[in-house]
């Protein structure tokens, strides 16, 4: 079974910092989900990679298959950028079954 | 444009007592999965139906049944709701092809068990 494991659990961060959200997990995977959560909200997909790099206005998204692990960038925080932020691995071939990591409660004070 | 829709999006039930959570996607997608999220949890997969008319356990079913009643919804029901099925539920798709896809979720279903 694929363990993933988030840190930090939470960070609190003032406006216009550079954030950074790790995600690692234990087995080999066919792609990496970064989503977000506002309080009270739903979830919604970020990303989805299975290599390099993605990026999507301030927030980037990288993975680095060897060493199983993914990070999570957002450059210019904003409040509106406040939410929970959570890593999901999907296993290789026809498992396309989801494992979700704890999330990263994100705070941005102005 | 509503993508995945959940019904109801509130729901207080006693002990015992039965109720369904409807789930529809107007994407064309063939996998849909139920979730629960906890407190300090991660998603943790209850039911997924790969296609239509396929179902399959995750790994928390207990208590749990499921019906893909068309390509379009897939509704998720409690036969006799406990205390420790309080949480939030979400149900979302996936797809059409086979394949890594982003999961597209519905806005979840909080319910509470007395």
């Amino acid at each position: 079974k694929n363990e993933v494991e988030q840190s930090p659990q939470n960070l609190t961060a003032q406006e216009g910092e550079f954030i950074t959200i790790n995600c690692s997990y234990s087995v080999g995977i066919s792609a990496l989900h970064w989503l977000q959560q506002h309080p009270g909200g739903g979830i919604v997909s970020l990303f989805m990679l299975s290599s390099g790099k993605k990026k999507h206005g301030r927030l980037i998204a990288t993975i680095n298959i060897q060493e199983k692990h993914s990070s999570l960038h957002i450059t210019a925080s904003h409040p509106r950028d406040s939410a929970v932020y959570i890593c999901a691995a999907r296993g290789g071939g026809s498992n396309y079954k989801l494992t979700f990591g704890k999330g990263t409660l994100l705070t941005v004070n102005p | 444009n509503a993508g995945v829709t959940q019904t109801p999006k509130f729901q207080v039930l006693k002990t015992g007592q039965s109720m369904t959570l409807q789930c529809a996607q107007d994407m064309n997608h063939n996998s849909m999965y139920w979730y629960r999220q906890d407190p300090g949890m991660g998603l943790r997969l209850i039911y997924y139906s790969a296609s239509e008319g396929t179902t399959d356990k995750g790994e928390v079913p207990n208590g749990y049944n499921v019906s893909r009643l068309n390509k379009r919804e897939f509704s998720l029901r409690l036969e006799s709701a406990a205390p420790s099925q309080t949480s939030v539920y979400f149900c979302a798709s996936s797809g059409p092809t086979a394949g890594n896809q982003p999961q597209h979720f519905g806005d979840g279903t909080r319910l509470s068990i007395l």
